[in-house]
């Protein structure tokens, strides 16, 4: 199957700073990106649906300007979250795929970001 | 907006048991898929499931979607200790680059 790659898998950082999770489709190219969040123990929540070439689409609730979202190539995604907080420590996990001719998303392997 | 739950969300069986998860979704679905997270791992597809009343069957595994297509449910027979992870179903309003809404999960735990 394709392969997705993040980047990076873990980063700590302090509060307030800001910090970028590439998301790469390796073997294939990806018009639409999707990035998740998830809590442990918990479900994968959809935060926004990334379009390479035009603005992301977020999902209610989600600030964009907190978590911003770049698709400048049909290979990689960018999201950054700015000022980050501690309540921002999740495992933040992207998807490629879902064309008309393949229904599967193939995941990346999540980037787990600890703010202290 | 849409919701999806699964139940149960803890199940605990012994090696060579059966297990079932299932899945309703508030809203009809185009498809729906079911993917496996292992322990510190990512989300992998597992099947998609597209017509009313579908069951599709993977050695041990067995899917099936609703004639309303809003609920399906997931079969293992006689689990094995590799079968251990969270299951997740994932309902798509519609076909192609869309959107997926993933279900509240089942975590599912071998007792050798």
């Amino acid at each position: 199957g394709a392969v997705v790659s993040q980047h990076p898998s873990r980063v700590i950082c302090k509060s307030g700073t800001s910090v970028k999770i590439e998301c790469r489709s390796l073997d294939f190219q990806a018009t639409t990106m999707f990035w998740y969040r998830q809590f442990p123990k918990q479900s994968l929540m959809l935060m926004a649906t990334s379009n390479e070439g035009s603005k992301a689409t977020y999902e209610q609730g989600v600030e964009k300007d907190k978590f911003l979202i770049n698709h400048a190539s049909l290979t990689l995604s960018t999201l950054t979250v700015t000022s980050a907080h501690p309540e921002d420590s999740s495992f933040y996990i992207c998807s490629a795929g879902g064309t008309a001719s393949s229904y599967e998303q193939y995941f990346g392997p999540g980037t787990r970001l600890t703010v202290t | 907006g849409q919701q999806v739950m699964q139940i149960p969300q803890y199940q605990h069986v012994q090696e060579g048991e059966d297990f079932t998860t299932y899945c309703n979704s508030s809203t009809t679905l185009s498809n729906i898929q079911w993917y496996k997270q292992r322990p510190g791992g990512h989300p992998v597809f597992l099947i998609q499931l597209v017509k009313s009343g579908e069951v599709k069957k993977q050695k041990r595994l067995t899917f099936q979607f609703g004639e309303a297509k809003k609920n399906s449910s997931l079969h293992i027979t006689a689990t094995q200790t590799t079968d251990v992870g969270t299951y997740f179903c994932a309902g798509a309003l519609r076909f192609g680059n869309e959107k997926l809404t993933f279900g509240t999960g089942t975590r599912l735990t071998i007792i050798p």
